[in-house]
């Protein structure tokens, strides 16, 4: 089983839908998570971190489910900008870290 | 800037040279990151450095494959005798310590072997 996995989708949404991803890990020892997003032959960017109590930032909510060992990004009212794939990290101790292979979404006008 | 400088940005050369990547991380930054990302791929893992140290190398591909890191700055990903699946984009990050820290990426060298 891999440490990481995610749906690499594409997803295809319409202008304003909300989109929701999910990213699952399989160490229960995880202790942190993080959001990327990578456009097209660019350098990933972090995008929010993933805390244990959900957090917002404008349009994008992460959060964060222990029990079912899965972590979720929801962008609502996706932009076109939004279009990129995005990427989870978990990081389980110091020098173990593990990138999912990344959900692509696509915005369509 | 202040964020993670990655030189070349682009490298053509053809196969059999030896190519020198190099990587300044964000100031303060104790981890050093090196991964692979071949087109439409997802990222690979190679090596990351705490300060100087590296105490993981398994991730390198072969023995073709080889990295260093002085002053707990500056590091350089070597790849000698290249071969034509090298070519990818390799990219560097940093991050604060290592562990529970995002890492901050730079721009990556798009490395093509001919």
């Amino acid at each position: 089983r891999k440490e990481v996995e995610q749906d690499p989708g594409p997803f295809n949404v319409p202008e304003g839908a909300t989109v929701a991803f999910n990213c699952t890990y399989s160490n229960s020892a995880s202790q942190s998570f993080f959001w990327y997003r990578q456009d097209c032959r660019k350098e990933p960017k972090l995008l929010m971190s993933v805390y244990s109590s959900g957090n917002e930032d404008g349009r994008f909510t992460a959060q964060l489910n222990r029990a079912s060992q899965y972590i979720s990004l929801l962008i609502r009212d996706s932009k076109l900008s939004d279009s990129a794939t995005y990427l989870c990290v978990v990081i389980v101790t110091g020098n173990q870290f593990y990138f999912g292979t990344g959900t692509s979404l696509t915005v369509i006008p | 800037g202040a964020g993670v400088s990655q030189s070349p940005s682009n490298k053509v050369t053809e196969k059999g040279k030896d190519v020198e990547l190099r990587c300044d991380p964000i100031s303060g930054h104790t981890a050093l990151y090196w991964y692979r990302q071949r087109l439409g791929q997802g990222l690979e893992f190679l090596i990351y450095f705490q300060g100087n140290s590296a105490p993981d190398k398994s991730g390198l591909p072969s023995d073709r494959f080889s990295a260093e890191r002085t002053g707990e700055s500056v590091s350089t990903l070597t790849i000698q005798r290249t071969q034509q699946e090298d070519s990818a984009v390799y990219l560097c990050a940093s991050s604060f310590r290592q562990g529970g820290q995002p890492q901050h990426f730079g721009d990556g060298t798009r490395l093509s072997i001919l």
